[in-house]
């Protein structure tokens, strides 16, 4: 089975600008979760769907976005990017999404803000 | 306040002998735990898993405890190798605002196997 792909993997903007990372689950995985991880926070979790819907959401603000397509691929856009958005950004996907099942993670998107 | 802590960021270990890995938590009353391997510029890649009603679990060189009373997990690695340097993270199910579980990391653990 393929591992969960992330695209692109580097990223460079600049302030104020917006942009879409691209992540494709393991096949039969419904559920897909997004981590933001820095050196000085770690690994914090953004938002996780399932079938579509955003069933999870953590403490960022509304300029972090995603959605879910019915093949359950996902997207997650940050619009008016600042300095602090620099980052590497992991997807992780599971079947059901839940804390008894393993996350299969992808290798990320790295995010540099100028 | 909630918190997940991992003993010291960085951790040396003589090749050969066991490195163990703390990972402390307050304020959480987790029914499953993680524990997760991650290589630079890579994502993590899960390793073992344990329930509050486990007490060990282990797979190869590999040992996890779970103590629900000191809010404690060990994670043990025997005969280490160099192979074996890496960040180690865990991860425990917390209760979101959104009144379902999610899977919260602690900030890792960095360990080199020195030769």
């Amino acid at each position: 089975k393929a591992g969960v792909t992330q695209t692109p993997r580097y990223l460079i903007k600049t302030r104020g600008q917006q942009v879409t990372l691209s992540c494709s689950p393991i096949s039969g995985h419904r559920s897909v979760s997004w981590y933001q991880q820095t050196p000085g926070q770690g690994l914090q979790f953004l938002f996780e769907y399932f079938s579509e819907t955003q069933r999870n959401k953590g403490n960022f603000p509304g300029r972090f976005s995603g959605r879910q397509f019915s093949n359950s691929r996902s997207e997650m856009n940050v619009s008016t990017l600042e300095l602090g958005d620099s980052a590497l950004y992991l997807c992780a996907s599971s079947v059901e999404g839940r804390p008894r099942e393993p996350q299969h993670f992808g290798d990320g998107t790295r995010l540099s803000i100028l | 306040s909630q918190k997940i802590e991992q003993n010291s960021e960085a951790l040396n270990i003589q090749e050969g002998k066991t490195a163990t890995l703390t990972c402390n938590y307050t304020n959480y009353s987790p029914a499953y735990l993680q524990w997760y391997r991650q290589d630079p510029g890579r994502g993590p890649v899960f390793l073992l898993l344990i329930r509050e009603n486990e007490k060990e679990k282990r797979k190869e060189r590999l040992k996890v405890t779970f103590d629900t009373t000191l809010k404690q997990s060990l994670f043990h690695i025997t005969a280490s190798q160099p192979a074996d340097s890496a960040t180690y993270l865990c991860a425990l199910d917390v209760w979101s605002n959104f009144g379902n579980e999610k899977l919260t990391f602690g900030t890792g653990t960095r360990l080199t196997i020195i030769p």
